[in-house]
């Protein structure tokens, strides 16, 4: 079945640092493939998305492209900020069922 | 952007009781929602996939029985843990659909069961 595997956390960086948080999947077909952050007291949001091989997701400085040949989507930031602090999940979908399938989740502190 | 809410933000509950929770779409409508359970320090567990006007389908090795969902309109899914024992204590997420591939997630729902 299908799977998301992403970094362990916590992940604890300066602000201003520079963020990759790896994920890979396991996926029969042609998944997307998403990034969702739950900020403290809140629902997860989606981040960023993509939705075939190669295609670039990005919002809010965030980016992750579309690996298939390494079967990867990392989540990367050139410069955190201490908002940035929250927990961020990765997760792909089949689109005939709209059923998301999420990794473990990596909770991310920026401290100034 | 499309807000989920849900109801209760949190509950604690006696063992053998049941517990209702609710899931609604405040500024939209959605034909589909889902609902998932959150172990602490763990992902998402997607539970089932919850359609207005027909049966929730269940994920493998969630219990229909227990686990009670309504979708009576296109703005409201309930979801009733029933008989509730401690090992039904987690943290559960609603979402609904708004197009293919586009979930928004209520803040969810924190359940101690005693």
């Amino acid at each position: 079945g299908n799977s998301v595997t992403q970094m362990e956390g916590p992940v604890t960086l300066s602000e201003e640092a520079f963020l990759t948080i790896n994920c890979t999947y396991t996926a029969t077909g042609y998944p997307s493939l998403f990034w969702y952050v739950q900020y403290p007291g809140e629902g997860l949001q989606l981040l960023l998305k993509a939705t075939k091989a190669d295609d670039k997701g990005s919002n809010k400085g965030f980016e992750a492209t579309y690996r298939k040949e390494t079967t990867s989507f990392h989540l990367e930031k050139g410069s955190v900020q201490v908002s940035d602090s929250a927990v961020y999940f990765c997760a792909l979908s089949d689109s005939l069922s709209q059923k998301l399938v999420f990794g473990q989740g990596t909770r991310l502190t920026i401290n100034p | 952007g499309a807000v989920v809410s849900q109801h209760p933000s949190w509950v604690i509950c006696k063992s053998g009781t049941s517990v209702k929770i609710e899931c609604r779409s405040l500024d939209f409508q959605a034909t589909t929602m889902f609902w998932y359970r959150q172990f602490p320090k763990q992902s998402l567990m997607l539970m089932a996939t919850s359609n207005e006007g027909s049966k929730a389908t269940y994920e493998q090795g969630v219990e229909k029985d227990k686990f009670l969902i309504n979708h009576a309109s296109l703005t409201l899914s309930t979801l009733t843990v029933t008989s509730a024992h401690p090992e039904d204590s987690s943290f559960y997420i609603c979402s609904a659909s708004l197009g293919v591939e586009t979930q928004y997630f209520g803040p969810g729902t924190r359940l101690l069961v005693l």
